[in-house]
């Protein structure tokens, strides 16, 4: 299985300042065929189901805001919130779709600081 | 978009088979766009997923739980189940349905609400 590891695991952010979580994979998911990274990047609030933010690594969910943003590839995956708001409390996964079992990160947490 | 909603008792003692219905509306499970999975998460945990069924009804499962998860659907229904057998206090978790892009994993792009399961006698 590929192992799919977050950092940090928390963080606390000023309303208004970028906030970034890395996500780092066990082996490449950089499928060469077609140049495509199988990462996604989930949202999940509390008593929510996740909800999907960015897939192929950096395309963006429809109506998601552009504040979110995807970006790495290989092993090495950046999701970053360019101008944290209040409603992006959360815990954010990622997940490699490259093979199964599909996997996700461990969680990292975003609060206000 | 789909709409995914879970259904199945919340209470199942331990050594049982825990059984679980994922009902979508706004889209059919017949169509070749789009694969089925179901997803736990145990309380303050993180994600797991259980297995997919594809369009033409074969599964595939998590191989840690393989042998005692059974995935099927009701094409007529647009209705998919889980069942996992000798259910244990670790198998406790919110129970996810989703909708899965056609990709060798897939991304999942459209959840149910989740129903918790607890395991205990």
């Amino acid at each position: 299985d590929i192992v799919m590891t977050q950092s940090p695991d928390s963080l606390a952010v000023s309303l208004g300042e970028r906030a970034t979580i890395n996500c780092k994979s066990s082996q490449s998911v950089l499928y060469s065929s077609n140049s495509k990274n199988y990462l996604a990047w989930y949202q999940q609030k509390p008593g929510q189901p996740p909800k999907l933010l960015i897939y192929w690594a950096s395309t963006r969910e429809s109506g998601v805001p552009d504040r979110f943003s995807g970006s790495g590839s290989g092993t090495d995956f950046t999701l970053a919130i360019s101008s944290l708001q209040a409603e992006d409390v959360a815990v954010y996964y990622c997940q490699q779709y490259y093979n199964t079992p599909p996997t996700f990160g461990q969680g990292t947490k975003v609060e206000i600081k | 978009q789909s709409q995914l909603q879970e259904s199945g008792p919340g209470l199942v003692k331990p050594s049982e088979t825990l059984s679980l219905t994922c009902s979508v509306s706004g889209g059919s499970i017949r169509s070749i766009s789009y694969y089925w999975v179901w997803i736990r998460q145990p309380p303050g945990k993180g994600l797991e997923w259980i297995g997919t069924i594809y369009y033409s009804g074969s599964t595939y499962c998590n191989p840690s739980l393989k042998s005692r998860v059974t995935i099927s659907a009701d094409m007529s229904r647009d209705q998919f189940s889980l069942k996992l057998s000798s259910v244990t206090a670790a198998d406790t978790a919110i129970y996810y349905c989703a909708r899965a892009s056609p990709e060798v994993g897939g991304y999942f792009d459209d959840w149910g609400q989740g129903t918790l399961v607890t395991v205990s006698s």
